[in-house]
């Protein structure tokens, strides 16, 4: 079964500064998608970000980029001039299509990030 | 303007009651599911249809019956609410079951059962 872990239950960043936030996962797949979600206090789950397996390229969205390590089944998210705006849980996710099913997300148990001024 | 809605936002109700979440979406999406949010905020898939048929059902109690009437709508209908069904349920709708699709989540219907 696909697994998702994120090790750091809670990260701090400074204003301004650049924060790292860890995933992991467990797949025997050699085709899926990654993903960061971002969960802010009003519990609206937003996109945050992509990677497809096959693309060796890692993705970025403006101040967000991605370190994705295919061998190491590594898919860390760089949240770059953190703001204020940015304080919320992050969850990683996986989705692949396991020959006779259904593909599903499965989600990481979420980084808590907060930006201090 | 909202593209998935659900109703209601907060239920709070008694043990052993029955109680429906609705879901709509606007975006002409063909594929929708459930999710539940644990209060450790863990989240996982509960349901997931596509085109009105049922192709993902987790490991539920068959007290949670998910019914989709249209496309746009997905609704959950649950049975003999117990304690444990405390959380924040989530409905999401993608474009197509696609390995890359965005998922668009709704604002989530925190349910608490006394």
């Amino acid at each position: 079964a696909q697994t998702v872990t994120q090790s750091q239950p809670e990260m701090s960043v400074q204003e301004a500064e650049t924060v790292t936030l860890s995933c992991t996962y467990d797949t025997s797949e050699s085709d899926y998608y990654l993903f960061w979600y971002k969960q802010p206090p009003s519990r609206q789950m937003i996109l945050v970000i992509r990677q497809e397996a096959y693309k060796q390229q890692n993705a970025t969205e403006n101040r967000f980029s991605v370190n994705f390590q295919k061998a190491a089944k590594s898919f860390s998210l760089k949240i770059s001039d953190s703001q204020l705006g940015d304080a919320a849980m992050y969850f990683c996710a996986y989705r692949s299509f396991p020959a006779g099913t259904a593909s599903k997300l499965t989600f990481g148990t979420g980084t808590r990030l907060q930006v201090t001024l | 303007d909202t593209a998935v809605s659900q109703t209601p936002k907060y239920l709070v109700t008694q043990m052993g009651n029955d109680k429906s979440i609705k879901c709509e979406q606007n975006l002409g999406h063909d594929t929708m599911y459930w999710y539940k949010q644990d209060s450790k905020k863990f989240l996982k898939i509960m349901f997931s249809y596509n085109n009105k048929e049922l192709i993902i059902n987790e490991t539920v109690p068959n007290r949670f019956s998910p019914k989709s009437p249209d496309k746009a709508h997905l609704n959950l209908h649950i049975n003999s609410l117990e304690l444990g069904d405390s959380a924040v349920y989530f409905c999401a709708s993608s474009p197509s079951e696609g390995l890359g699709e965005t998922q668009y989540f709704g604002p989530g219907t925190r349910l608490l059962v006394l």
